[in-house]
């Protein structure tokens, strides 16, 4: 199975501020990455597929990037209703892991 | 308004069974791999299980092979998940998810971009 580690596995950050969250995978998945945010008590919501291509819907200060290991998820510009969890999630093979989760919370 | 909505969800015993369903509207059911992930409490999401348009093709996390079967019924436009000899590892929320993909260059890049709300399953004695 690939594994998924994202770093830091929390955050502080405060509204108006650019943040990186990392995803590295156990073996290269090309660009077969997903990014999910989660709200307290809520379902999932998609905002990145394919490493880079933004969910429709989702704001441009959102975005993903990398390939093969290595990849992050830039907010440009955090706004009150960022402050979620995100997972990283491939879909290179299955079974389709998570990454373990980043909170980001507000300072 | 594309909808995902689950439910059997509840309190069983370890060893028990029980049968999740998750009915779609909104979109043509039948087109879509769908897929079960699932998130204990105060933990992240754990992909489950999915399913092929037609069925002919499903696939497992290795910790319920064997105890959970997925299906679905495209004539009723619904997704199941019957999950035998539960264990307390199992008390989560299910959530039932539509899988998309987008193609590139004959890559096919799947994602999930259709959740329902989840429905929760509690094993304890």
């Amino acid at each position: 199975d690939i594994q998924m580690t994202q770093s830091p596995s929390s955050l502080s950050a405060s509204v108006g501020d650019r943040v990186t969250i990392t995803c590295r995978a156990s073996q290269s998945i090309s660009s077969y990455l997903n990014w999910y945010q989660q709200k307290p008590g809520k379902a999932p919501k998609l905002l990145i597929y394919a490493a880079s291509s933004l969910q429709s819907g989702v704001p441009s200060r959102f975005s993903g990037g990398g390939s093969g290991t290595d990849f992050t998820l830039t907010i440009s510009g955090l706004q009150p209703e960022d402050f979620a969890s995100y997972y990283c999630q491939q879909s290179y093979s299955t079974p389709r892991t998570f990454g373990q989760g980043t909170k980001l919370e507000i300072k | 308004e594309v909808q995902l909505v689950e439910s059997g969800g509840g309190l069983v015993q370890p060893g028990g069974s029980l049968r999740l369903s998750c009915a779609a509207s909104g979109f043509t059911f039948s087109s879509y791999w769908m897929s079960w992930v699932r998130q204990a409490p105060g933990k992240g999401l754990e992909w489950v299980a999915n399913i092929k348009q037609d069925g002919s093709e499903k696939y497992y996390v290795d910790s319920v092979k064997g105890r959970f079967t997925i299906s679905r019924d495209n004539a009723r436009n619904s997704l199941y998940l019957q999950m035998n000899s539960l264990r307390a590892e199992d008390t989560a929320v299910y959530y039932c998810a539509r899988t998309e993909y987008s193609s590139s260059w004959g890559d096919y890049y799947y994602y999930m971009d259709v959740w329902g709300k989840g429905t929760t399953v509690t094993v304890s004695s």
